[in-house]
């Protein structure tokens, strides 16, 4: 069945490094979408990639989706205490309401 | 976004009883999906709920264990029967909605049922 492999599951930075983690897929998918959840909280939806090579920017955050549609990276520049959290990575195969298949999430710690 | 209450919040279980879990959308969604997620794991689907059809149960996840009501297209419960100490985790519930920012869906969750077995 599908799969999406995420790495690292464990991150710690001091504030103001940066930070990145890796999602790949073992199919090639129709989009993939990036998630934070805060320590005790849910999952909040950051942004949705659709198109191959596709980058989106949100302020110090970068989302690259592969050209092949397989891989997709999380870049954060200059970590801040307020990043800390777990990122959850998750693809979707072909129908347009599928299911999500979630990656096992990079927990990022990020020392003052 | 859709916005979602699920309750409770959390509960403390005694095993061989049942809990049901309440998600209530603010507006129709054509899809609810029923997630669990153990303490610093990712989130495992348990089901999709289907608006008038029977769920769709994902690989070790069976209805007499995990029953899911949909009864209309902005409701939905999850039961988990004759619970043991294995089932204590969290459970989440999320719906797509029509993301008006680029093609496709966004996926909303509830803010969780942490649940103790004891």
């Amino acid at each position: 069945g599908q799969q999406v492999m995420q790495i690292p599951q464990y991150q710690h930075v001091q504030e103001g490094e940066d930070f990145t983690t890796y999602c790949n897929s073992s199919t090639t998918l129709s989009n993939i979408q990036w998630y934070k959840q805060r320590p005790g909280g849910h999952p909040v939806f950051l942004i949705q990639l659709v198109k191959s090579g596709e980058v989106k920017k949100q302020k110090r955050l970068t989302f690259q989706f592969g050209e092949a549609k397989k891989n997709s990276s999380l870049h954060i520049t200059a970590t801040q205490t307020t990043d800390v959290g777990t990122y959850f990575c998750a693809g979707k195969g072909g129908s347009t309401l599928g299911r999500l298949y979630f990656g096992r999430g990079t927990q990022l710690t990020v020392w003052p | 976004s859709a916005v979602i209450s699920q309750k409770p919040s959390r509960d403390i279980c005694q095993r061989g009883t049942s809990l049901t879990i309440q998600c209530q959308v603010d507006s129709q969604v054509t899809m609810m999906f029923w997630y669990r997620q153990q303490p610093g794991q990712s989130l495992t689907l348990i089901a999709t709920a289907n608006q008038g059809s029977e769920a769709t149960y994902e690989s070790g996840f069976v209805i007499d264990k995990f029953p899911i009501s949909r009864p209309n297209l902005t409701f939905s419960t999850l039961t988990v029967s004759n619970m043991s100490p294995e089932d204590s985790s969290i459970y989440l519930c999320s719906v797509a909605y029509r993301s008006g920012r680029s093609p496709g869906y966004g996926y909303t969750f509830g803010s969780g049922t942490r649940l103790t077995v004891v």
